[in-house]
């Protein structure tokens, strides 16, 4: 079974200011693909970026970019420009080609200081 | 939007008693996800059915069951309740796309409930 580990239950960050969410993962899949959702207070699970192990380049959205490290089988998360609506938790998920199911780590619970 | 609905949204329920959480999507989606979701644990998959005619066990089944009334309706049930299925749920969908790979999971807003 697929291990997903998010080690830091809890980041907090400056608003406008970047915050760095680690994600690491067990597979031996050469391809795959990971995900990170944010959950606000509002409990809605919100898709925030997707990324394909075959794809060298790091998925962007605005401002949450990701930084795979395939051979290290790590995949974080950066805020950049952070604002209020950002206070959430976010879960890092993995998923195996042809295999619908999603594996969650713990999530990390970001709050954002005005 | 609201394309994923879950019903109730918080339930207090006693031990022993049978209660059904129920999904409805309007999405269209053939796929369609109950996860579970516990702190420290993150969400971990009860059922799941890619058609109504298919359903299939997740990594946490035992004590759950679910049926899939049609299309867009997916329901979980315990059949007796016990305090440690407390926790939050969540249904999700997924539409089957041309692209391998490309598939995503959209995701309802959570039934809580508690098991007294």
């Amino acid at each position: 079974a697929q291990t997903v580990t998010q080690s830091q239950p809890e980041m907090s960050v400056q608003e406008a200011e970047t915050v760095t969410l680690s994600c690491t993962y067990d597979t031996s899949e050469s391809d795959y693909y990971l995900f990170w959702y944010k959950q606000p207070p509002s409990r809605q699970m919100i898709l925030v970026i997707r990324q394909e192990a075959y794809k060298q380049q790091n998925a962007t959205e605005n401002r949450f970019s990701v930084n795979f490290q395939k051979a290290a089988k790590s995949f974080s998360l950066k805020i950049s420009d952070s604002q209020l609506g950002d206070a959430a938790m976010y879960f890092c998920a993995y998923r195996r080609p042809n295999d619908y199911k999603l594996s969650f780590g713990a999530g990390t619970t970001v709050t954002v200081r005005a | 939007d609201a394309d994923v609905t879950q019903t109730p949204r918080n339930r207090i329920t006693k031990t022993g008693k049978r209660i059904m959480l129920e999904c409805s999507q309007t999405k269209g989606h053939d796929r369609m996800y109950w996860y579970r979701q516990d702190p420290g644990l993150g969400l971990r998959l009860i059922y799941y059915s890619f058609d109504v005619k298919d359903i299939n066990k997740g990594e946490i089944s035992d004590g759950y069951s679910v049926s899939r009334q049609a299309q867009a309706k997916f329901s979980l049930s315990l059949e007796s309740a016990i305090p440690n299925q407390t926790a939050l749920y969540f249904c999700a969908t997924s539409d089957f796309p041309s692209v391998v790979g490309q598939e995503t999971q959209y995701f309802g807003p959570g039934t809580r409930l508690l098991v007294l």
